[in-house]
């Protein structure tokens, strides 16, 4: 079993939907997690950063974290074209250094 | 501000030819470095860290190896290129120490092919 498995989409949907992309992770000691975007033939970029349960915003964003599940969520709301992007969602373990291991990526296109 | 400098973006490459990947960080001090290659389609796989000055680890067995000559720079390198070397290499840091929560950014990456 991989240790965050995301689903790979393609997810497409139309401008100003509300989008929900989650991921799963397989340790239970993970605490911290993070949500980064990345277009096509640039490096990821960071959207969200959480340690803990429950929901972290910052604008559009929502973060979501459900440690009894083992569950990880990022939702979009009012999503807009240049929201097209591939998401990957990243656990963070330390171990002499900080070491992210990501899912997948689900990439996601905004209709207009 | 700290930014973040990868160069070449785009490399094409012969089998059997050696590799330099060069990555600098501006706008802070003693970060630590990561070096990671994204498959096509596929996530972001962690190859070496580096939490300071010639101290490099290796998360994979592989034909390339890394180092850092200055405490903002990190090099990827290899000897002989692989087919299997293909990808798309991202440099990362972070705000230093051994046991930093602090998260990461990247570069804009370099995309290798091999011929």
């Amino acid at each position: 079993q991989k240790e965050v498995e995301q689903d790979p989409g393609p997810l497409s949907v139309p401008e100003g939907a509300i989008v929900s992309l989650n991921c799963t992770y397989s340790n239970s000691a993970f605490q911290y997690f993070m949500w980064y975007r990345q277009y096509s033939r640039k490096g990821p970029e960071l959207l969200m950063y959480t340690y803990s349960s429950g929901n972290k915003e910052d604008g559009r964003f929502t973060a979501q974290v459900d440690k009894s599940s083992k569950y990880i969520s990022l939702f979009i709301r009012d999503s807009q074209p240049s929201d097209s992007a591939t998401y990957l969602c990243a656990r963070v373990r330390i171990q002499g250094a900080q070491k992210l291991v990501f899912g997948q990526g689900t990439r996601l296109t905004i209709n207009p | 501000s700290q930014t973040i400098h990868q160069w070449p973006a785009t490399l094409v490459q012969p089998v059997g030819s050696p590799l330099s990947l060069e990555c600098t960080v501006e706008g802070t001090s003693n970060p630590n470095l990561y070096w990671y290659r994204q498959a096509a389609g596929r996530g972001l796989q962690l190859l070496f860290y580096s939490i300071g000055i010639d101290q490099i680890s290796s998360e994979v067995p592989q034909n390339l190896s890394a180092s850092r000559p200055q405490d903002r720079q990190f090099i990827l390198s290899s000897k002989k290129l692989l087919l299997s070397d293909s990808g798309f290499y991202l440099c990362a840091w972070s705000a230093g120490g051994s046991y930093s929560t602090q998260p990461q950014h990247f570069g804009d990456g370099t995309r290798l092919s091999i011929l």
